[in-house]
Parts: structure tokens; C-alpha cells; sequence
């Protein structure tokens, strides 16, 4: 049992370049949840999913795009990198929802140059 | 936006001290208020949760209460140890229950001192 896996770890773009951060959770959870973490900001979410097929935006999601396509993925697609998404990123996901009980996944730190 | 302010940003202790991490949420209408654990290079990991109907849970060392009137939860953890030395996060509900979103303060890093 892996929980949440997130790939890769570190990764270096230049500005203007695209990438997809991959998200897999083999825990059968349906809520699943891009975070975003800067230095004293805490945690701020990006993206989020209620179950296959379902999508819905966050608190910060220009410049990014999700998709859904099963229960176990949710990649997180970036256009365009920008300086401003130089940050580390969390997948994670939930079982009950509401009740906050998260797996988090390792994270992937980014850096746009 | 709804926000949960977290303090101190970052909080000295002493081993064998006593760590208090305050937080204060705005209006929320779901009642599940987490403590997240991260040490460096790791995700975020569920320390201890409440749900308000009690005003204190306590899991060994890591203490929640609660304050419902004043919106505000705060950790309490006892006889720190070094091996605590982490960032902790407070999370309040956000949106509808159906979407599971967490609201998370800013973070509170602990250095614990042998």
C-alpha cells in the first residue's frame, strides 16, 4: 500500500515551459487535492476533485489545469510556467471528505527560472 | 476568502516544555478542526483532530482545545522533545461538506532544545 505517490520529486523549468505533475493514490479515496506551499503561507489549495470526472477550482488556480479520468489519478498541469509557481506541491487525498483525515503525498519541489 | 490565522510563526521551547500553537477560523458551518505534522522534505501528516461537541482532546502529549464561542482551537504539546521539532499546521473546513476542502493557516515552525 503506497498511499499517495507523487512524481517527480524536484524539477527545474524555464519560464514559458509546460509540465504535468502526476498524483497517484491506490487507497480507493474519492476526494483528491492539489496544494500549493510557499514559506509562511502555509498551504494554499490549488485544485480539487469530488470524485472521477469532477473538478473544481480553488483558491489559486490560474495557471494550472486538472483532470480527473479515474479514481486513482489527478495529474496537475502546468502552461506557461511562470516564476510565480517556483513552489513545492502536495497531492493529496481523503476518504471522508469534510472530516479532514488527508494523505498527503511527498510533494514535488519546483522551480521556474 | 475565508482564512484560519495561525501564531506564533515560529516558537523555541525548551525540552520537557510546554508548546502552544494558537489558531483562530472564521465562520465555517462543518466542525472538524485537524492539526497537521511536517517535518522537512515530507508531506503533511494528521497529528490529532477534533470536533467541537468537546472542547478538549487529548492524544498522549498533543492536546487540542477548543473554543467554539471565540473561533478559536489551539495544540497544546507537553514535555516536548526534540523529535517534535516540525512545522504544524492548523486546518479549519472550507466550502461545502461534500467537497472535504481544508483551509490551512500559515504554519508554526517548532525548534524543541535538547
Amino acid at each position: 500500500n503506497a498511499g499517495v505517490t507523487q512524481t517527480p520529486k524536484f524539477r527545474i523549468l524555464k519560464i514559458g515551459q509546460s509540465m504535468t505533475l502526476q498524483c497517484t493514490q491506490d487507497m480507493n479515496h474519492n476526494y483528491m487535492y492539489w496544494y500549493r506551499q510557499d514559506p509562511g503561507m502555509g498551504l494554499k489549495l490549488i485544485y480539487y476533485s469530488v470524485g472521477a470526472g469532477i473538478t473544481d477550482k480553488g483558491e489559486v488556480p490560474n495557471g494550472y489545469n486538472v483532470s480527473r479520468s479515474t479514481t486513482e489519478d489527478f495529474p496537475l498541469r502546468l502552461e506557461l510556467a511562470a516564476p510565480s509557481q517556483t513552489s513545492v506541491y502536495f497531492c493529496a487525498s481523503s476518504y471522508l471528505g469534510d472530516r479532514g483525515g488527508y494523505t498527503f503525498g511527498s510533494g514535488t519541489r519546483l522551480t521556474v527560472v | 476568502q475565508q482564512q484560519v490565522k495561525q501564531s506564533p510563526q515560529s516558537l523555541i521551547v525548551q525540552k520537557g516544555g510546554i508548546s502552544i500553537i494558537n489558531c483562530a477560523y472564521e465562520n465555517t458551518a462543518f466542525d472538524y478542526f485537524p492539526w497537521y505534522q511536517q517535518f522537512p522534505g515530507k508531506g503533511p501528516a494528521l497529528l490529532i483532530a477534533i470536533r467541537p461537541d468537546v472542547s478538549e482532546k487529548k492524544e498522549g502529549r498533543f492536546t487540542i482545545s477548543f473554543n467554539k464561542s471565540a473561533k478559536q482551537f489551539s495544540l497544546h504539546i507537553m514535555d516536548s522533545q526534540p523529535g517534535d521539532s516540525a512545522t504544524y499546521f492548523c486546518a479549519a473546513p472550507g466550502g461545502s461538506s461534500n467537497t472535504g476542502k481544508l483551509i490551512f493557516g500559515q504554519g508554526t515552525t517548532l525548534q524543541v532544545k535538547p
